[in-house]
């Protein structure tokens, strides 16, 4: 168990549509991370929080947004959804923030698996 | 971004050590090196991490040369739960922001 919940872990909802993901970081991590991983595609990563600022921009949709409040949660609000927008996202957290010069592994929850129909 | 190259597959079977080699010539002074294994339908688990020599935990050995460009993640005895997606990261500012392809390797019985 790396410490990261990440609700729902199925979601199925249909185009257009608007979905919204949690992540809870591991106890103490201030940094999070958000990644889209398609069928058979590597992880792609889309932003990245450090106590609740946003800190790096991936290829991330501008359909798509992100949020880490002051619990140090974090939100991934996707919205028009599309077909292709079917992917597991992961949430990752780490103690550290990206740049800092002690290196701090991410630890990565399970995933919320979106179909999009 | 410090790039890394490692062979896109691996087979083995039980039992056996499986060694998974990672290039990284633009390795920076201060760049960490990182594992992560991953299953299907599952998040990247971090296996292990090194800066030089030899890293060793109760899962993999990591084994770094004196000039640092490139890492050997040893797997010794591998089960066929070991069957997953193995994914080579060398830190820079921007490290963590791509996983590459990773090795898959396959464990028979």
């Amino acid at each position: 168990d790396s410490g990261v919940t990440q609700t729902p872990k199925h979601l199925i909802t249909a185009t257009g549509q608007r979905v919204t993901l949690r992540c809870s970081p591991r106890s103490g991590d201030l940094s999070v991370y958000w990644y889209q991983q398609s069928l058979d595609q590597g992880l792609q990563f889309l932003i990245q929080y450090y106590n609740g600022e946003e800190r790096a921009k991936g290829n991330i949709l501008e359909r798509f947004s992100a949020q880490q409040f002051p619990d140090l949660h974090s939100e991934l609000n996707l919205s028009s959804l599309e077909l292709g927008d079917s992917a597991l996202y992961f949430c990752a957290s780490s103690l550290l923030d990206r740049g800092h010069p002690l290196d701090s592994p991410l630890h990565f929850g399970n995933g919320t698996r979106l179909t999009v129909t | 971004l410090a790039k890394t190259t490692q062979p896109i597959s691996m087979d083995s079977y039980e039992g056996q050590e499986v060694n998974i080699t990672c290039s990284h010539n633009n390795i920076a002074t201060n760049d960490y090196i990182t594992w992560y294994q991953q299953f299907p339908s599952q998040g990247p688990r971090f296996i292990i991490q090194g800066y030089k020599t030899k890293v060793t935990n109760e899962v993999a050995s990591l084994f770094i040369p004196a000039d640092r460009k490139s890492s050997t993640l040893s797997l010794p005895r591998v089960s066929l739960s070991d069957t997953a997606v193995y994914y080579c990261l060398v830190g820079d500012t921007d490290y963590k922001l791509s996983f590459g392809a990773g090795t898959t390797v396959t464990v028979r019985a």
